[in-house]
């Protein structure tokens, strides 16, 4: 797969710091990161080509070199809850290549 | 509505006939894209379009037949349905290059089932 996830599932405690892994093998000219809700509605949360970005509680790294990105969450919440996709735009391709998600369950 | 919608967003057929999924936006975007998932594969593409009355195939185009005669319409058709095909399905469009090239926006998707 030319994109990969990890981990695939993860159920953590309210407050907790949460780390979602992607790794890809191809050149991009951009990562995605996307949260999918139970209701199965896909909102986009980052879009990023280099360094780090930061909305609230969500953090968005990316290393080119290394061919990585992390997603983390910090004060984690229930409303956390969802699967999270990573999704790369392929350099020269016109669609989105996606991860296979990692659902995630924050408990109260 | 401004946004992009789909429709319906519930579909029931049966083998062997023919269904359309509607998709629609009012951003004017240039790009857009048809997706299916399914558990254990993610999200893939099936079809896209640059422009109207431009279209290629994605990774998965076999059995869905696409057009795009407006801007704001792109319609997927399976002309004739399988079991194969029971899937969510996502419309998603993208502004022309520029500053927002590479931003996609999902639409909510149509849940259908081919018994």
């Amino acid at each position: 797969n030319e994109v990969e996830q990890s981990p695939q599932n993860l159920t953590a405690q309210e407050g907790e710091f949460i780390t979602i892994n992607c790794s890809y093998s191809v050149g991009i000219s951009a990562l995605h990161w996307l949260q999918q809700h139970p209701g199965g509605g896909i909102v986009s949360l980052f879009m990023l080509s280099s360094g780090k970005k930061k909305h609230g509680r969500l953090i968005a790294t990316i290393n080119i070199q290394e061919k990585h990105s992390s997603l983390h969450i910090t004060a984690s919440h229930p409303r956390d809850s969802a699967v999270y996709i990573c999704a790369v735009k392929v350099r020269g391709a016109d669609g989105l290549t996606f991860g296979k998600g990692t659902h995630l369950i924050i408990q109260p | 509505d401004a946004g992009i919608t789909q429709s319906p967003r519930y579909k029931i057929t049966e083998t062997g006939r023919q269904v359309t999924l509607m998709c629609h936006q009012t951003w004017s975007h240039s790009y857009m894209f048809w997706y299916r998932q399914d558990l254990g594969h993610g999200l893939r593409l099936i079809y896209y379009s640059a422009a109207a009355d431009i279209t290629d195939k994605g990774e998965v185009p076999d059995g869905y037949v696409v057009s795009r005669s407006k801007t704001e319409n792109f319609p997927l058709t399976l002309e004739s349905a399988t079991r194969s095909q029971t899937s969510v399905y996502f419309c998603a469009s993208s502004p022309p290059i520029g500053v927002l090239y590479n931003e996609q926006f999902f639409g909510p998707g149509t849940r259908l089932t081919v018994l």
